[in-house]
């Protein structure tokens, strides 16, 4: 099974901020990752696909960058509605994909 | 517009089945192109994928689970079900399910339904 290493585990930053959040893969997984955000009592929502597109109706402040086996997802000016919970995916052994463990990103 | 709903009782008694229902609106689970998933998440946990078919292809499952759980479709309500048999306390958090493009990422999910697995 392939381990996803998020980190850090919370990130405590202000409005405006830049988040920088990492993703790393136990082994190669190409660019078959995903990003998703999640705020509490809702489910994921896909925010990043194959490493660095965004998915439909996501705003510009989010991207993705990384191959192989390290990943970054930026944020770069963090909006209210972007305090939340973000996961990595990869699902390169599809469609046995895995998760990180998540990072929080909290208002400072 | 695609919608997922998950239904079912929000509480199990240990060592029963655990049975829960997706309803897919805007889009039809026979589709030769739609991809669709079970995915849990235990309380302030992560997320764990736990199984996935095409109605035309496969059905696979997370070796973690495999024992215990089946995928079952009923194509006249459009629906696909989950089945985890011999439940534990391990087993309680909220399903949810969604589509999956090409085996491949979530790209839309249902709001989730939490399942509780005590006596």
């Amino acid at each position: 099974e392939i381990v996803m290493t998020q980190s850090p585990a919370t990130l405590s930053l202000s409005p405006g901020e830049i988040a920088t959040l990492s993703c790393r893969a136990s082994q190669s997984v190409s660019s078959n990752l995903a990003w998703y955000q999640q705020k509490p009592g809702q489910a994921p929502r896909l925010l990043i696909y194959r490493a660095s597109t965004r998915a439909t109706g996501i705003p510009a402040r989010f991207s993705g960058s990384g191959s192989e086996t390290e990943f970054t997802l930026t944020i770069s000016s963090l909006q209210s509605e972007d305090f939340a919970v973000y996961y990595c995916h990869q699902y390169n052994n599809w469609p046995r994909g895995t998760f990180g463990q998540g990072t929080k990103v909290e208002m400072k | 517009q695609l919608q997922l709903q998950e239904s079912g009782p929000g509480l199990v008694k240990p060592s029963e089945t655990l049975s829960l229902t997706c309803t897919v609106s805007g889009d039809s689970i026979t589709s030769r192109s739609s991809y669709w998933g079970w995915i849990r998440q235990p309380p302030g946990k992560g997320l764990e994928w736990i199984g996935s078919f095409i109605y035309s292809g496969s059905t696979y499952y997370n070796p973690s689970l495999q024992s215990r759980v089946r995928i079952s479709v009923d194509t006249s309500k459009n629906q696909f079900s989950l089945s985890l048999s011999s439940v534990t306390a391990a087993d309680t958090a909220v399903y949810y399910c969604a589509r999956q493009y090409n085996w491949n990422y979530f790209d839309l999910w249902g709001q989730g339904t939490m399942v509780t697995v005590s006596s």
